[in-house]
């Protein structure tokens, strides 16, 4: 079974601090994802890698940065928290192929920022 | 772009009753579609996918079937029960490194 984990399920951070979300995947998927949750607005994609040191910005990548040092490991950087970005990240990862694969969630990052 | 629609919740239904969730989509191309759950606390998992016009998936007594003359893949349940009780999102995605698109998602309440 694929597994994706990720390192906090909940966390509180203050304003201005800097937060890393780490996720971790074990079954050598090159692409990994990151995305956010919020009520009403559904998922929304943060950014994403093809691989190892590449990245592509997703629909809101203001306020994040990431980092893809090792194939199984993507960290989301929030560079200075803020209130707005309370919120459930999800980390997802999926096989490239020809075709259209299966993308594998973890159980989410629930970050509150005060 | 490529975007989906869902209804929107929540949807509370009683035990056994009959469930749809609509899900229309727009997109250039091809794509293949997913229908994720989310339970309570939880991430998302695949609850089933179709990847070419007129497939039907299928798990765990749910089914959705990819219309292409109405670019829509409905969820629908016969009996529903209170384990169901969940988030459920459409997704589609057109290409193989592409990232999923998803809907909304809508909330589904079973009372017993």
């Amino acid at each position: 079974d694929v597994k994706v984990t990720q390192s906090s399920r909940y966390l509180v951070k203050r304003t201005g601090e800097k937060v890393f979300l780490e996720c971790v995947q074990d079954m050598d998927h090159e692409n990994m994802f990151w995305y956010r949750q919020d009520p009403g607005l559904g998922l929304r994609l943060i950014y994403f890698s093809y691989d190892v040191k590449m990245k592509e910005k997703g629909d809101i990548p203001e306020g994040y940065s990431v980092s893809r040092e090792k194939k199984e490991r993507f960290s989301l950087i929030l560079e200075s928290a803020s209130t707005n970005q309370t919120s459930m990240y999800l980390c997802a990862s999926k096989k490239s192929t020809g075709t259209v694969e299966t993308q594998y969630f973890g159980p989410g990052t629930r970050l509150l920022v005060l | 772009g490529n975007s989906v629609t869902q209804m929107e919740g929540p949807v509370t239904l009683s035990e056994e009753a009959f469930l749809t969730i609509n899900c229309t989509y727009t997109a250039t191309g091809y794509p293949s579609l997913f229908w994720y759950v989310q339970y309570p606390g939880e991430g998302l998992q695949l609850l089933l996918k179709a990847t070419k016009a007129d497939d039907k998936g299928s798990n765990k007594g749910f089914e959705a079937t990819y219309r292409k003359e109405t670019t829509s893949f409905h969820l629908e349940k016969g009996s529903v029960q209170v384990s169901d009780s969940a988030v459920y999102f459409c997704a589609l995605s057109d290409s193989g490194n592409t990232p999923l698109v998803f809907g909304k998602g809508t909330r589904l309440s079973v009372i017993a």
